[in-house]
C-alpha cells in the first residue's frame, strides 16, 4: 500500500520569500501524486497533479512541484509567496484505478508580512 | 468553487446517536468518495461509490455506511456515534473510479458530545 510523509508540520515564511513544502511517498507501483490546499473551514482545492510525462508540474497560484522517482519525493515550491497563501497544504498519492487516495498529515504554511 | 455541495455544514450530535450526511456530486460525475478528516490530520478514505455500488472501503467499522442514488448524489450514515467520530467529513466527486480528477466539497463539520 502507498503512504505519504510530509516532512514539515509547520512552515513560517515572510511575504515574497520562496518556499518549499516537502513530501515523500512510498509505493511498490507507479503512482499519481497530488498537492491540495485547504483554507480555514473549507474543503480541499487541487493545486497540481503528476500523472505521467514531465516531472516538473505547474499548478495554480504560481505553485509548481517536481516528481523525483529516485528519491520518491514530490516537493511543492513557490518562488515568492503572498499573505493569501497562508493555508494547510496536503500531499496525496494514489495509483491506477485505486480508489484509496492517501494523504499526508499536512503542512501549515504561514506567510508573515 | 466546485460543483460539489455538502449538507449540513455543521452538526452537533450526542454519543450513541445516528447521523446522515449528504453530498451532491458535480454535474456529469458518477463517483463519490467520502473522507474523514480529524482535527490536525489529513483526510482518511472511508469508502467510494461508483454507479450506486460501493467500490472500495478504507479501515472504518461497519457502522459507517453509505448510499449512492441514481442521480449520483450520496449519503454517509454513521450509527452509534462515538466521541472520536468528531471530524470534518469531506466528499469528492469524480468521473470514473480513478481519483485523478476529483473535486471536493466544503465538508460537514460533525461534533459528537
Amino acid at each position: 500500500a502507498q503512504s505519504v510523509t510530509q516532512l514539515d508540520s509547520q512552515v513560517p515564511v515572510f511575504e515574497e520569500a520562496p518556499v518549499e513544502l516537502r513530501c515523500n511517498y512510498s509505493s511498490s507501483v507507479s503512482v499519481y501524486l497530488f498537492w491540495y490546499v485547504q483554507y480555514p473551514n473549507q474543503g480541499l482545492q487541487l493545486l497540481l497533479k503528476y500523472l505521467s510525462g514531465s516531472t516538473l508540474v505547474k499548478g495554480i497560484n504560481g505553485f509548481e512541484a517536481e516528481f523525483n522517482k529516485s528519491q520518491t519525493s514530490f516537493h511543492l515550491r513557490k518562488p515568492s509567496v503572498h499573505i493569501s497563501d497562508t493555508a494547510e497544504y496536503f500531499c496525496a498519492v494514489t495509483h491506477g484505478n485505486n480508489n484509496d487516495m492517501r494523504f499526508g498529515a499536512g503542512t501549515r504554511l504561514t506567510v508573515k508580512p | 468553487e466546485t460543483g460539489v455541495t455538502q449538507s449540513p455544514t455543521h452538526l452537533i450530535k450526542t454519543r450513541g446517536q445516528q447521523v446522515t450526511l449528504r453530498c451532491s456530486s458535480q454535474s456529469g460525475h458518477n463517483t463519490v468518495s467520502w473522507y474523514q478528516q480529524a482535527l490536525g490530520q489529513g483526510p482518511q478514505f472511508i469508502f467510494q461509490y461508483y454507479r450506486e455500488e460501493e467500490n472500495g472501503r478504507g479501515n472504518f467499522p461497519p457502522r459507517f455506511s453509505g448510499l449512492q442514488f441514481p442521480n449520483y448524489s450520496s449519503e454517509l450514515n454513521v450509527n452509534a456515534l462515538e466521541l472520536d467520530d468528531s471530524a470534518l467529513y469531506l466528499c469528492a466527486s469524480s468521473l470514473g473510479r480513478s481519483n485523478t480528477e476529483a473535486f471536493f466539497g466544503q465538508g460537514t463539520r460533525l461534533t459528537v458530545v
